[in-house]
């Protein structure tokens, strides 16, 4: 068990410019899910795949907002034409059935 | 989107003593759990609960599920400056997708 891992760990871009952000989840577990966090909140939900399918999406993830996770292994969150209120941090969590969340170390996003 | 009531925000205290902190929801939940976050990482998971009325020990942190399934309390005991971060709370239904709603975290800090 390598735990969950995302990359990059921190990324800076300028507005209006895409950024793409990688998880690779725990390897038995069927469910991912990508959580954003804001300084001083807890994490949000965004969207939730069951192996290959997309099930959930947060009224947070606006048009600009794309995820894939084609194998149903690691998975992908591109924003598009990002905007100084995308800086967050983007955090992966995967599990297997029931099970609780495991979090990854998450990707902070600085939008300048 | 829905975040869970969690008290206190934040608290300073001195090395030894004891700590509690409760999350209350306006919805019921099947599952509670308590994670901590140190910072620029992800959070990690403490305690899960997974009935009413059920008390839960992990080392020094002892965790409780309300009966009435809106509410959880942590506490920890004896505390030491390693116990420094931000805790978290998070409410979990079964069925659908089984989002997992977060409180807005106590920040811990303890005085040695």
């Amino acid at each position: 068990d390598t735990g969950v891992s995302q990359d990059p760990r921190h990324k800076i871009t300028k507005r209006g410019q895409n950024v793409t952000f990688r998880c690779d989840p725990i390897s038995e577990h069927n469910r991912l899910y990508w959580y954003r966090q804001t300084l001083g909140q807890g994490p949000e939900f965004l969207t939730y795949f069951q192996n290959e399918a997309q099930l959930e999406k947060s009224r947070l993830l606006s048009d600009r907002f794309s995820a894939e996770r084609p194998k149903g292994s690691f998975s992908t969150l591109e924003i598009q034409r990002t905007e100084q209120g995308d800086s967050a941090m983007y955090l992966c969590a995967s599990r297997e059935g029931n099970s609780p969340l495991h979090f990854g170390n998450g990707t902070r996003l600085t939008v300048t | 989107g829905q975040q869970l009531n969690q008290s206190p925000q934040s608290m300073f205290i001195q090395e030894g003593e004891d700590v509690s902190m409760n999350c209350t929801s306006s919805s019921i939940f099947n599952t509670w759990l308590w994670y901590k976050q140190d910072p620029g990482e992800g959070p990690v998971l403490l305690i899960a609960l997974y009935k009413a009325g059920e008390l839960t020990s992990n080392g020094r942190l002892t965790a409780q599920f309300g009966i009435t399934r809106k509410d959880s309390f942590l506490n920890i005991s004896a505390s030491i400056p390693s116990d420094v971060g931000i805790y978290f709370c998070a409410g979990q239904n079964s069925g659908g997708y089984q989002k997992v709603t977060f409180g807005i975290g106590t920040k811990l800090q303890v005085i040695p």
